[in-house]
């Protein structure tokens, strides 16, 4: 199957300062990359949804210039975290569609984000 | 509004069959998925049902019935490693995105 790879897979950072995480599909082109974010126990939530050479489509209550997101080629997709805060510590994961599929999207492995 | 309701938790034991429903209301329909996500991992895809009717594949099975706004996944011959959270996504438009409902967490017993 698709394999999609995030990077890094957890990070550590200090508040006040940005952290990018990167989501690539590995074996195929994605047009469109879906960012998502997931509290313990909750369920996941639709950030943002980007297609390759355009703007990001933010969801209601998501602040487009606090999580900056950049789809410039067809295998990659860019979630910066810009000023951190403890309450943005999350596990962010991004998905991918496979532009030849019929309706799979396919998961990256997440990112767990701590902010101190 | 859109809402997608499924139990929060079940329990099982192993060798048998358990049954996790889900109920949908969406402004539209274009598909409902089933993802499995063990804990502090990613979704992994399970099935896709668009029509109505049974899609089965392997030991999971899911269902579907649009005009009751309904569908289920069924495992059957349950083992240990099937303890997780079982998630049920509708797409409702044409653009991909997908309404989530808050996962089902099913614990297998031995």
């Amino acid at each position: 199957g698709a394999v999609v790879s995030q990077h890094p897979s957890w990070v550590i950072c200090k508040s006040g300062t940005s952290v990018k995480i990167e989501c690539r599909s590995l074996d195929f082109q994605a047009t469109t990359m879906f960012w998502y974010r997931q509290f313990p126990k909750q369920s996941l939530m639709l950030m943002a949804t980007s297609n390759e050479g355009s703007k990001a489509t933010y969801e209601q209550g998501v602040e487009k210039d606090k999580f900056l997101i950049n789809h410039a080629s067809l295998t990659l997709s860019t979630l910066t975290v810009t000023s951190a805060h403890p309450e943005d510590s999350s596990f962010y994961i991004c998905s991918a569609r496979d532009a030849g599929a019929r309706y799979e999207q396919y998961f990256g492995p997440g990112t767990r984000l701590t902010v101190t | 509004g859109q809402n997608i309701d499924q139990p929060t938790e079940m329990t099982a034991t192993e060798g048998a069959i358990v049954q996790i429903n889900c109920t949908y209301q969406t402004s539209g329909f274009n598909g409902l998925f089933w993802y499995q996500q063990h804990a502090g991992e990613a979704p992994t895809f399970l099935s896709y049902n668009v029509l109505d009717g049974l899609e089965e594949k392997g030991r999971f099975s899911s269902f579907l019935s649009r005009s009751k706004g309904y569908s289920y996944l069924l495992l059957k011959e349950l083992q240990m490693k099937d303890s997780a959270s079982y998630l049920c996504a509708v797409r409702a438009g044409s653009n991909y995105q997908l309404i989530w409902g808050a996962g089902t967490k099913l614990i297998i017993k031995p």
